[in-house]
């Protein structure tokens, strides 16, 4: 089993519409969770970070944490063409100060 | 601040060269993470320091991979000899606050030939 597992889409999703990228981790240890964001030919870029249960709050970006689901999820809304990207799911627990990244699951948003 | 810099940006060798990346961190940030992209594997760490000392370099594939951190500014990844499954893109990513607020450099594609 993978350490922190995405679904490598494509996910398709029209212009306006709200984008719902999920991830699962494997270890219970962990504590802090992050989302970074990668375009085709760049470096990942952190957009956001959440540390407990519930949903934080971005702009048009929300995340969301359950521990005891070992899930977390960011959603888009009104997605835009530029959201086109690959999202990185990462998480870290707190005794090694290191981030174990997801494969990424490329979204698509299509005018 | 001009960032992570690495180089080079991209490099093409032959099998069984040695082939070494360079890394300068943010002034100030005491931690630098290595990590290597590829698209079956994604983004794997391979080593990481923590001012200049390395704390964790499970991720190092073999013995012909090696890191140094010589100062708080410089870092360096070698691989010798080179094989074509080293192929990838290499990125260096620092940090002030471990694995809070990584910022990552703008890579290196390696392609061994």
């Amino acid at each position: 089993q993978k350490e922190v597992e995405q679904n490598s889409g494509p996910l398709s999703v029209p212009e306006g519409a709200i984008a719902s990228l999920n991830c699962t981790y494997s270890d219970r240890g962990s504590q802090s969770f992050f989302w970074y964001r990668q375009y085709s030919g760049k470096s990942p870029e952190l957009i956001m970070s959440i540390y407990s249960n519930g949903d934080k709050e971005d702009g048009r970006f929300t995340a969301q944490l359950n521990k005891a689901s070992q899930y977390v999820s960011l959603l888009i809304r009104d997605s835009q063409p530029s959201d086109s990207a690959t999202y990185l799911c990462a998480v870290n627990v707190f005794r090694f100060q290191k981030l174990v990244f997801g494969t990424g699951t490329r979204l698509l948003v299509s005018p | 601040d001009a960032g992570v810099i690495q180089s080079p940006r991209h490099e093409v060798t032959e099998m069984g060269q040695e082939v070494t990346l360079r890394c300068k961190p943010i002034s100030g940030h005491d931690y630098l993470f290595w990590y290597r992209q590829t698209m079956m594997r994604g983004l794997e760490l391979l080593i990481y320091f923590n001012n200049n000392v390395p704390i964790d370099d499970s991720g190092m594939p073999e013995d012909r991979f090696s890191a140094k951190m010589p100062n708080a500014s410089f870092s360096t990844l070698k691989i010798q000899p080179s094989e074509p499954r080293d192929s990838a893109v290499y990125f260096c990513a620092s940090s002030v606050q471990g694995a809070y607020g990584y910022t990552f450099g703008s890579g290196t594609r390696l392609t061994v030939v």
